[in-house]
This record gives structure tokens, C-alpha cells and sequence, in this order.
């Protein structure tokens, strides 16, 4: 069974640093690009970040963008978000996400972030 | 990144069917047969229901349906169940190689 989980969230103040982890197992990781999702509290979902199986391809949401980065270890089967500058309106649950052909196909269970003084 | 349009509440009573838009451009929604329907219950990581527009993953109930024709892509949920109801997104792969979600719609068993 394919299975996505999270660790590494938690309270940071605003302008800190956070990063999260994410460890599959069930499936193959390496043979896989991965997503990072995340949702406000009391709102939609919002797409983050990906990468390419071998990490030679990163994308990222504009809001994010210089301030987050994304990587993995294939030996590991991890998936990293590094998050920096970290600002009130990053706070959110977010979730890993293995991304197939069209879509995401398994999710983790989610990691809260709250950036807060 | 604009997010997808789609109502943000839609109801219908028991057995019924209801339809649920997701309207976006011709960079995404468009431009892509990669739209992709998730289901998520309060407190709970999404689940996927549909993907490639109108293909159910094993397990989901056949009275879950997608369709798209331009910029418009919808989820129709027929012979609706109590279970049914939950927050209901949309999703499409970009021309820029993002993605993009849908603003939600709570789906209401009256």
C-alpha cells in the first residue's frame, strides 16, 4: 500500500525558518515527480511545489518562490520542503503528494505550519 | 496562478444527481486533458475521485463522472448519499508546468 508521511511542521515566527519531510513507502520513489500541497486554515487547497524523479526540475507557485526550495533523497525515499522568510500567510496544512501521469494519487496525512510571534 | 472557478456550495437531496463546475483558460482547464477531481473531509487528506477528466481510480463509485468541454471541466455525482457530502476541488496541470487547484465547492446532502 502506497503511504506518504510527513514530519517537521510546527510554531515559527515570522522571517524563520522550517523544514519539512516527507518518507514513502509502497511505491517507487524514484520513479516518481512529488508535489508539495498546502491549505490554509478554513480554506481551498493551493499547489506549492514539485520535482522531477532525478531533481533536476523544480517548479513553484509565485507566492513562494525565492523563499522555498524542494529536494529529495531517492535512497531515502524522501521529500523535502525548505522553507525560509517564512511569513503569516505561509500557515497552513501541508501535504506531500505523489503525482502521476495527470494527477495526485496518494497524499500524507498533512503537517501543520504556523508562523506566528 | 489564478485559481480554478468553481460554486462554492452545491446541494441536492438524496438520489439525486448535481453537477459541479470548474471553469479556468486555455492555459489550463483548456489546454490539457489533465484534470483531476479530489474529495476531502474535514480534517482529512484529499482523496482522488477522478483523473485525466473522466477516468475513476479502482475503488471509487461509478456514480462519480467527469467531463470538460473548453475551459470548463465538471464532476457529477449521481444518486447522491449522505457519505457524498464533503469538499469537492478540481485541479489541472498549466502551460507554465504548474498546477493549479479549484476555489472549492461544499457538497451539501439535504
Amino acid at each position: 500500500e502506497m503511504q506518504l508521511v510527513e514530519s517537521g511542521g510546527g510554531l515559527v515566527q515570522p522571517g524563520g525558518s522550517l523544514r519539512l519531510s516527507c518518507t514513502a513507502s509502497g511505491f517507487t520513489f524514484s520513479s516518481f515527480w512529488m508535489s508539495w500541497v498546502r491549505q490554509a486554515p478554513g480554506k481551498g487547497l493551493e499547489w506549492v511545489a514539485n520535482i522531477k524523479q532525478d531533481g533536476t526540475e523544480k517548479n513553484f507557485v509565485d507566492s513562494v518562490e525565492g523563499r522555498f526550495s524542494i529536494s529529495r533523497d531517492n535512497a531515502k525515499n524522501s521529500l523535502y520542503l525548505q522553507m525560509n522568510s517564512l511569513r503569516a500567510e505561509d500557515t497552513a496544512i501541508y501535504y506531500c503528494a505523489k503525482y502521476h501521469l495527470s494527477h495526485f494519487d496518494c497524499w500524507g496525512q498533512g503537517n501543520l505550519v504556523t508562523v506566528s510571534s | 496562478q489564478s485559481a480554478l472557478t468553481q460554486p462554492a456550495s452545491v446541494s441536492g437531496s438524496p438520489g439525486q444527481s448535481i453537477t459541479i463546475s470548474c471553469t479556468g483558460t486555455s492555459n489550463d482547464v483548456g489546454g490539457y486533458d489533465y484534470v483531476s477531481w479530489y474529495q476531502q473531509y474535514p480534517g482529512k487528506a484529499p482523496r482522488l475521485m477522478i483523473f485525466g477528466v473522466n477516468n475513476r481510480p479502482s475503488g471509487v463509485s461509478n456514480r462519480f463522472s467527469g467531463s470538460k468541454s473548453g475551459n470548463t471541466a465538471s464532476l457529477t455525482i449521481s444518486g447522491l448519499r449522505a457519505e457524498d457530502e464533503a469538499d469537492y476541488y478540481c485541479c489541472s496541470h498549466t502551460s507554465t508546468g504548474t498546477y493549479v487547484f479549484g476555489t472549492g465547492t461544499r457538497v451539501s446532502v439535504l
